[in-house]
C-alpha cells in the first residue's frame, strides 16, 4: 500500500541534543511538508520541499533543519536551537503534477518529540 | 488575509443527533477546500475535496458542501466512533495551505 511513514512514533530529546525524524512516502510526490502541532492548536508549517534538492524556509523554520536528498525522504532535523521543540510532528506530501486531484495533501501518522 | 475559521470548536453530541460544522474562509481564487478527521495521537486523515460553490459529496453519515464563502460538514446521525478533530483546509493565491483551527467532535452513546 502507497503511504507515508514517520519514524519514530515517539522520541525523547535531551536538552542541547540534536534529533532527525524520519519521513518517507512511497506514493511518487514531488512535494513534501513537515507542520508541528501544539496541543489545542492548528498545524504551522516548518519546511516544505516542491522537488529533490531543493526547500524552502515555512512559518516557523528557527531550531530546524530539513534535506531532500531523495524524492521519497524528507528528513527533519530538530536542533538545540529550538527553544520548545516538544510538540507532535506530522509530514505529509502532495503531487502537483496530478492537476486539482493534485492539490490533496496526505499525511503521515505523525511523531511525538518530547524534551527531557 | 487569508484565513480559515471553523465553529464551534467544540461540539458534543448524543448519537443520533445530527448536526453541522462551519468552516468559513476568505482566500483570493479558491484552489479547492478540503474536509480531514484527525484522531488524537495521529495524521489527519483526509475526507473530501470541494471545488466550486454547490458542490457536495457525502461519504457514509458525512456531507460536505460548499458556497462561496463557507463549507458545512454535515454529521447525520452520529455514532460514538464519529468522535474527532475536524479540519478544514484551502490554499492561497501563493499556493500555501491554510488550515482551520479545527472543531473537536464528541459523540456520546
Amino acid at each position: 500500500d502507497g503511504g507515508i511513514t514517520q519514524s519514530p512514533k515517539y522520541l525523547f530529546r535531551k536538552e542541547g541534543q540534536n534529533v532527525t525524524l524520519s519521513c518517507e512516502q512511497n506514493l511518487n510526490h514531488d512535494a513534501m511538508y513537515w507542520y508541528r502541532q501544539d496541543p489545542g492548536q492548528g498545524l504551522r508549517l516548518i519546511y516544505y520541499s516542491q522537488i529533490v534538492n531543493d526547500f524552502q524556509k515555512g512559518d516557523i523554520a528557527e531550531g530546524y533543519s530539513v534535506s531532500r536528498e531523495k524524492k521519497e525522504s524528507f528528513p527533519l532535523t530538530v536542533t538545540s536551537a529550538q527553544k520548545n521543540p516538544t510538540a507532535f510532528y506530522l509530514c505529509a506530501s502532495r503531487n502537483p503534477g496530478q492537476g486539482s486531484s493534485g492539490n490533496t495533501i496526505y499525511f503521515g501518522e505523525g511523531s511525538w518529540l518530547t524534551v527531557v | 488575509e487569508d484565513q480559515v475559521t471553523q465553529s464551534p470548536e467544540a461540539l458534543r453530541l448524543q448519537e443520533g443527533e445530527s448536526s453541522s460544522l462551519n468552516c468559513s474562509y476568505t482566500v483570493s481564487g479558491l484552489r479547492g477546500l478540503f474536509w480531514y478527521r484527525q484522531d488524537p495521537g495521529k495524521g489527519p486523515e483526509f475526507l473530501f475535496t470541494l471545488y466550486s460553490a454547490g458542490e457536495e459529496k457525502e461519504k457514509e453519515r458525512l456531507k460536505a458542501t460548499l458556497t462561496k464563502k463557507e463549507s458545512f460538514l454535515h454529521i447525520t446521525a452520529p455514532k460514538p466512533e464519529d468522535s474527532a478533530t475536524y479540519l478544514c483546509v484551502t490554499y492561497n493565491q501563493g499556493g500555501k495551505l491554510i488550515f482551520g483551527q479545527g472543531t473537536e467532535l464528541s459523540v456520546k452513546p
